[in-house]
């Protein structure tokens, strides 16, 4: 089945500087791709995603960049403010009609962001 | 926003023993979903439901699990007889639709067996 590695458990960053965060998978099939964020003592919450015929996609600070060929997807936030700092949850899954969603997630990786 | 909510936060029980999980998916959703997450590992799909019946399920769903959501209401998975290994923590999650619709999730129950 699909495997989504994070390779990064922890990143600090500085207030207004960028935080990159890595993910790849292994399923060629994968065509969907959320991250989701877990402030501490709180529910996933959901972020941002990407589809598989886009490359990029950019929502106020943050922007999903898709590499199909290497199979490797990120997550950007420019300006970063303490109120960024969660744990951050890739995941992908194939969207499939008539099964519901089944998402393979990273272990997470945690942003800290000190002001 | 929607939310989802799970009770209990906690639970602690005994080897052998039944335990229902409860969830209450977002009010107009129509696919939901158990994840596990054991701790310092990563969220692992269990299962999702719709229209009341499972419609995939991976290979942690062992026998001893069922999940049920009887007349529109709690959303729950149960697990008969616990084992040692079940200890985690288990996200529920809904969906308004399937395919590549966003999950919403609970905060999780963390179970642990003794």
């Amino acid at each position: 089945g699909e495997k989504v590695e994070q390779h990064q458990s922890t990143l600090s960053v500085r207030e207004g500087d960028s935080a990159v965060i890595n993910c790849t998978y292994t399923d060629t099939a994968s065509s969907y791709f959320p991250w989701y964020k877990q402030e501490a003592g709180k529910s996933l919450h959901f972020v941002i995603d990407i589809r598989s015929n886009v490359d990029r996609k950019q929502s106020q600070r943050l922007t999903v960049l898709l590499d199909k060929k290497a199979k490797r997807f990120s997550l950007h936030i420019t300006a970063t403010q303490p109120e960024d700092s969660a744990i951050y949850f890739c995941a992908a899954s194939r969207a499939q009609q008539g099964t519901g969603s089944k998402l393979s997630f990273g272990k997470g990786a945690k942003l800290t962001v000190s002001p | 926003g929607p939310k989802v909510l799970q009770i209990p936060s906690h639970q602690i029980i005994d080897m052998g023993q039944m335990v229902t999980l409860n969830c209450d998916p977002v009010s107009n959703h129509l696919y939901f979903y158990w994840y596990k997450q054991i701790l310092g590992q990563q969220m692992e799909f269990l299962v999702n439901f719709y229209n009341g019946k499972v419609m995939e399920k991976s290979k942690l769903f062992k026998d001893q699990f069922s999940v049920e959501r009887p007349d529109g209401s709690y959303f729950t998975l149960k697990i008969q007889p616990t084992a040692l290994e079940d200890s985690a923590v288990y996200f529920c999650a809904s969906s308004l639709d399937q395919g590549t619709e966003t999950l919403y999730f609970g905060s999780g129950t963390r179970l642990t067996v003794l």
